[in-house]
């Protein structure tokens, strides 16, 4: 059964610093995976797919790397700004079984300006 | 298209009453996925669809719940008899085909009184 855990659960960073958000998973037999944002009481929204084959994805100041055979991906974001403000969620792709995603509990993100 | 979209967003209901959301996919695509999420924890699948067929369903879709795509466009979840405990944010998303970029809607927040 795949677990997601997220590093750190919370982080308070001001506004233009770099910072790297941690996501493991204990099953490495994953198509993709895929981050996603979410701001409170909305829904998700997709930021970066990165296909088991590929060892990273980059948009704009985003970038996500994938570590299949150790379990490990992260989330980069460079010159943060307070409207990265939100809950960043990692969900593994399994490799059978369709789309059913597993999410770890996130990271609260708050980049104070 | 915009999107994936369900309605309603808020839904306030009395303990022991049957509520139904919907989920309307992004037009092409053939997988639609019912997650389920509590404050502070990442969303849990509860089943998904390849067009019109159910092909899975999570031990915590109960006997209470049910959930169709009739044509295999827009999906339907029941709540029947609800709970307390049933109290969450219910989201839907789609896919074009297994293993690609899922894609989330707003969510239906249900609050049982």
């Amino acid at each position: 059964k795949q677990e997601v855990t997220q590093i750190p659960a919370a982080l308070s960073v001001p506004e233009g610093e770099n910072l790297v958000l941690n996501c493991s998973f204990t099953d490495s037999a994953i198509y993709n995976l895929q981050w996603f944002r979410q701001d409170p009481g909305k829904g998700l929204t997709s930021l970066l797919l990165i296909q088991s084959s590929q060892r990273e994805q980059t948009s704009g100041r985003l970038n996500a790397s994938l570590d299949k055979s150790s379990g490990r991906s992260t989330l980069y974001i460079a010159a943060s700004q307070p409207g990265d403000s939100a809950t960043y969620l990692c969900a593994p792709g399994p490799l059978m079984g369709g789309n059913k995603l597993v999410f770890g509990a996130g990271t609260i993100l708050r980049v104070k300006s | 298209d915009t999107g994936v979209s369900q309605d309603p967003r808020h839904k306030i209901t009395k303990r022991g009453q049957n509520v139904t959301f919907r989920c309307d996919p992004i037009s092409e695509h053939n997988r639609l996925y019912w997650y389920r999420q509590t404050l502070g924890q990442g969303p849990e699948f509860l089943t998904y669809f390849q067009n019109e067929a159910q092909l899975e369903k999570s031990r915590l879709l109960s006997d209470r719940f049910s959930a169709e795509r009739p044509k295999g466009s827009f999906s339907t979840l029941e709540i029947q008899r609800t709970e307390q405990g049933d109290s969450a944010m219910y989201l839907c998303a789609s896919s074009l085909h297994a293993n690609t970029e899922a894609f989330f809607g707003q969510g239906t927040r249900l609050t049982v009184v």
